[in-house]
């Protein structure tokens, strides 16, 4: 089984400054066939389900401002806000696809102002 | 459009068990395509998958439920079943209803999630 562990569990970013999200795997989610890494981010509001923001590592989602961005490669991976607005106050969860059916998560990282 | 629609009791005794439908929309469970199964989120933590099915039988459990999951399709009714034995106050979550494509690719489908709580 894959581990994610996220890190911090929790971020106070003022508005307008950079928020860097990290998420490391027990394992490499790099497929060596084609060279993608099978990892996911997502955002969660309260009340809501996790919306789709970077998949591939680093691909964004179709919508997805531009001021979200993903990176790495392996086991190590980070999401970065680059100019954090307020709308973006969320819990933010990476999540592994290299083992499916089996899916993992890691714990979050809830993001405020 | 795909639509997964979850639906069932918003609360359950402890011990006893917890039966929830998916009615799905816009493809049918008997494509080969894909995996039909459940994520859970219990709340203030991360989601947890917990099992998954594709048409020809195959079913994957995640560990920590095997024993008491069982997951399943209804190809009549185009819906994914999940029934969860022995159910205590852990088992409290927003229980969602995926599709995941069975190729090495990005396709994943969530439903909107119901929430069931385990109380007496």
């Amino acid at each position: 089984e894959i581990e994610l562990t996220q890190s911090p569990d929790s971020l106070a970013v003022s508005l307008g400054e950079r928020a860097t999200l990290n998420c490391k795997s027990s394992r490499s989610v790099l497929y060596s066939s084609n060279n993608r890494n099978y990892l996911a981010w997502y955002q969660q509001k309260p009340g809501q389900p996790p919306k789709l923001l970077i998949y591939w590592a680093s691909t964004r989602e179709s919508g997805v401002p531009d001021r979200f961005s993903g990176s790495g490669s392996g086991t190590d991976f980070t999401l970065t806000i680059s100019s954090l607005q307020a709308e973006d106050v969320a819990v933010y969860y990476c999540q592994q696809y290299y083992s499916i059916p089996t899916l993992s998560f890691g714990g979050g990282t809830k993001v405020e102002i | 459009q795909l639509q997964l629609q979850e639906s069932g009791p918003g609360l359950v005794k402890p011990s006893e068990t917890l039966s929830l439908t998916c009615t799905v929309s816009g493809d049918s469970v008997t494509n080969t395509d894909f995996y039909w199964g459940w994520i859970r989120q219990p709340p203030g933590k991360g989601p947890e998958w917990s099992g998954s099915v594709y048409s020809s039988g195959g079913t994957y459990y995640n560990p920590s439920l095997k024993g008491r999951l069982t997951v399943s399709l209804d190809t009549s009714k185009n819906q994914i079943s999940l029934t969860l034995r022995s159910v205590t106050a852990a088992d409290t979550a927003v229980y969602f209803c995926v599709r995941q494509s069975r190729a090495r690719t990005f396709d994943i489908f969530w439903g909107q999630g119901t929430l069931v709580t385990v109380s007496s």
